[in-house]
């Protein structure tokens, strides 16, 4: 069973362009999570959507940050326009509906220059 | 406030020893707890969790964790150490107020050393 699919791998962008990190959950689960990590601030929970619908977003950091989930197999990250500081590695995990456990993706090491 | 304290940035141990990876906690409630591994860029893959019941919790790789209620402790433990086992380690309790949301340590490096 494939796990959560998370593309791309790495990504080097230039300050001021648009970033689009892609995620597949797992199939079957209803909830999917965004997730920054860095050595500063450690994992940091972005955005939280139930049933393709986003029901917590109080951890984008501000409005150059937006995620959707068109359906239940796919969900976005943008960053528009990306600053330096963006600069971290990006997970999304997926968890079955009425379990605990989020099973995250490999993530996408983002570097912006 | 509720909070997750992994008292130790670095653990070393030789292959073949017992290892611990110290985890405390402060939550509200009875607390649902987890243990993640991130190996060298690669994502975190789940361990074993705390849910209810046996206070010894058996996971993945032989792994295991040890509930203590009266400590807020949930330390992971292993009886022989392997040089794969080198990784960086995270400890992290669900927040009593979220079904979601959880709250994570800053993780404990693990080197093995053979």
């Amino acid at each position: 069973d494939a796990g959560v699919i998370q593309s791309p791998r790495h990504e080097v962008t230039e300050m001021g362009q648009e970033v689009t990190l892609r995620c597949k959950p797992i199939s079957g689960h209803n909830s999917l999570f965004w997730y920054r990590q860095t050595m500063m601030r450690g994992l940091e929970l972005l955005i939280y959507f139930n049933n393709n619908v986003p029901i917590d977003d109080s951890g984008m950091p501000e409005d150059r940050f937006s995620a959707k989930m068109p359906n239940a197999s796919f969900s976005t990250l943008k960053i528009q326009p990306s600053e330096p500081r963006d600069s971290a590695v990006y997970f999304c995990a997926s968890r079955g509906q009425g379990k605990e456990t989020q099973y995250f993706g490999p993530g996408t090491r983002l570097l912006v220059l | 406030a509720q909070s997750v304290a992994q008292p130790e940035d670095q653990v070393n141990v030789a292959e073949g020893n017992p290892l611990t990876v110290k985890c405390t906690y402060s939550v509200s409630g009875n607390p649902y707890l987890f243990w993640y591994v991130q190996y060298p860029n690669r994502g975190l893959q789940f361990l074993l969790k705390y849910i209810t019941g046996d206070n010894l919790v058996k996971g993945s790789y032989g792994f295991e964790a040890e509930f203590n209620k009266s400590q807020t402790s949930f330390h992971l433990k292993k009886p022989s150490a392997l040089v794969s086992d080198s990784a960086l380690y995270f400890c992290a309790v669900r927040d009593a107020w979220s079904n979601y949301q959880l709250i994570w340590g800053a993780g404990t490096k693990l080197i093995i050393k053979p």
